[in-house]
């Protein structure tokens, strides 16, 4: 597609629930970022994938969070056993490459709301 | 390391009024540059980058960014406000070699009064 889509586009999950969402890239990238938004400001970088590898993992959180670029499948995010600081809005980014110089499309986010 | 800071987090203009505002980065290799919009319940659309070559930027909308390397400082600025302007306003800096991981400012919501 010609934009990056993001499902779904609000997630309310109870605490200790799981919640996965989902990014399908514009057709053609080979790169996807994963970044979180808190309080409608601090954006954090949490993971990058070049095609289906891990590209750079160092804003992961090391427990709960795990993310996956499978062939012919949109993007994931998922978060196990979620807590009330996980509220946030989650963005994805695709770019064709890796160049520093070079664009990163965004999509609209999810916003994940954990009560 | 790389950091980026914002310089106000709120900004209010009259429409028609000159906007200004600030970006500062360090950065320990040359940076490349954005300035990002954020419009309510969307993502972040590019305004414009500054990667090599001329310092003066221009982007969508009337926007435009000056690079100066000597004040670390990449501060967008457009002539005449409008009222379509109101969002929320990112600066964001990445590395040649760090792919296009970006490290954003805590961003600047820019409000145009009428």
């Amino acid at each position: 597609g010609e934009e990056v889509a993001q499902t779904p586009k609000h997630l309310v999950r109870g605490e200790g629930q799981k919640a996965k969402l989902y990014c399908a890239p514009i057709k053609g990238h080979s790169y996807v970022f994963w970044y979180q938004q808190v309080l409608k400001n601090e954006f954090k970088f949490l993971i990058s994938f070049q095609n289906e590898n891990v590209f750079d993992e160092t804003g992961m959180p090391k427990e709960r969070f795990s993310a996956k670029c499978l062939p012919n499948s949109p993007c994931s995010l998922e978060i196990q056993a979620t807590k009330l600081e996980d509220s946030a809005v989650y963005f994805c980014a695709s770019s064709p490459n890796q160049g520093g110089s070079t664009e990163a499309f965004f999509g609209q986010g999810t916003r994940l709301t954990v009560v | 390391a790389q950091s980026v800071t914002q310089l106000g987090s709120h900004v209010s203009v009259s429409e028609g009024a000159l906007v200004l505002l600030r970006c500062n980065y360090s950065s320990s290799v040359p940076p490349y540059l954005f300035w990002y919009v954020q419009y309510p319940n969307q993502g972040l659309q590019l305004l414009l980058k500054y990667t090599t070559g001329a310092t003066l930027v221009k982007g969508i909308n009337g926007f435009e960014a000056e690079f100066k390397k000597s004040e670390t400082s990449f501060h967008l600025t457009k002539p005449s406000a409008h009222m379509s302007d109101a969002a929320e306003y990112f600066c964001a800096v990445s590395r040649y070699n760090a792919g296009n991981m970006l490290t954003f400012g805590g961003g600047t919501r820019l409000m145009v009064k009428p």
